[in-house]
């Protein structure tokens, strides 16, 4: 079965910074690859997806970049803000989202004001 | 478009007692997940239903735990007799299924803390 791994577990940067955190797959199938974002005591909400026939794609301040030779994603935030703050996790499925979600294991951000 | 609904948002047992969780999919959605997702770890996934067939069930505790899905809408999640382990947050989500991109929507969850 797929799994997901997850880096850095926890990532503290001042506000304004950019903020990375990375993701490695172990199986090749896979095609879809979502990000959601979970604050403290509430539901992990969608933010940025990709699937596998593209390299990178965007969304205002947030960016995701997949590398499939490499089995590996990125979460790019520019311009952080104190609203940033909350614990991201990675996925990755196979038939483009129509089967389960491999989790990765969370990265808890904080931005430093 | 109203969301997952899920209910209780809390549940305190003792172990070895039994324990069912409730959860509302968004109107339309054929596919219904449940996902366990223990302190400090991702959710993980224990069953699968595309309306009222269950696709994958792998990863489910089937000596403790029982899922059901009647009529293809509402979904019901038992576990018995409950463990300490099996204190967690268990999430619903749901998703139109058969798209080609199908993103997968959550509930609130439910905490249930086990004694």
């Amino acid at each position: 079965g797929e799994n997901v791994e997850q880096h850095p577990s926890t990532l503290s940067v001042q506000e304004g910074d950019s903020a990375v955190i990375k993701c490695t797959y172990s199986d090749s199938a896979s095609n879809y690859f979502p990000w959601y974002k979970q604050e403290l005591g509430k539901r992990p909400q969608l933010i940025i997806d990709i699937r596998s026939n593209v390299g990178e794609k965007k969304d205002q301040r947030i960016a995701v970049t997949l590398n499939k030779t490499a089995k590996h994603f990125s979460l790019h935030i520019t311009e952080t803000q104190p609203e940033d703050s909350a614990v991201y996790f990675c996925a990755a499925s196979y038939n483009f989202g129509n089967e389960k979600l491999t989790f990765g294991t969370g990265t808890r951000l904080t931005i430093i004001p | 478009e109203a969301g997952v609904a899920q209910s209780p948002r809390y549940k305190i047992i003792e172990k070895r007692q039994s324990v069912a969780f409730w959860c509302n999919p968004i109107s339309g959605h054929a596919t219904l997940y449940w996902y366990q997702q223990i302190l400090g770890q991702g959710p993980k996934l224990l069953i699968q239903f595309q309306n009222n067939g269950v696709v994958d069930d792998s990863q489910l505790p089937k000596d403790r735990f029982s899922a059901e899905r009647l009529k293809g809408v509402d979904s019901t999640l038992k576990i018995q007799p409950a463990k300490l382990e099996d204190s967690a947050v268990y999430l619903c989500a749901s998703s139109l299924g058969g798209t080609v991109k199908n993103i997968q929507y959550f509930g609130a969850g439910t905490r249930l803390s086990v004694l």
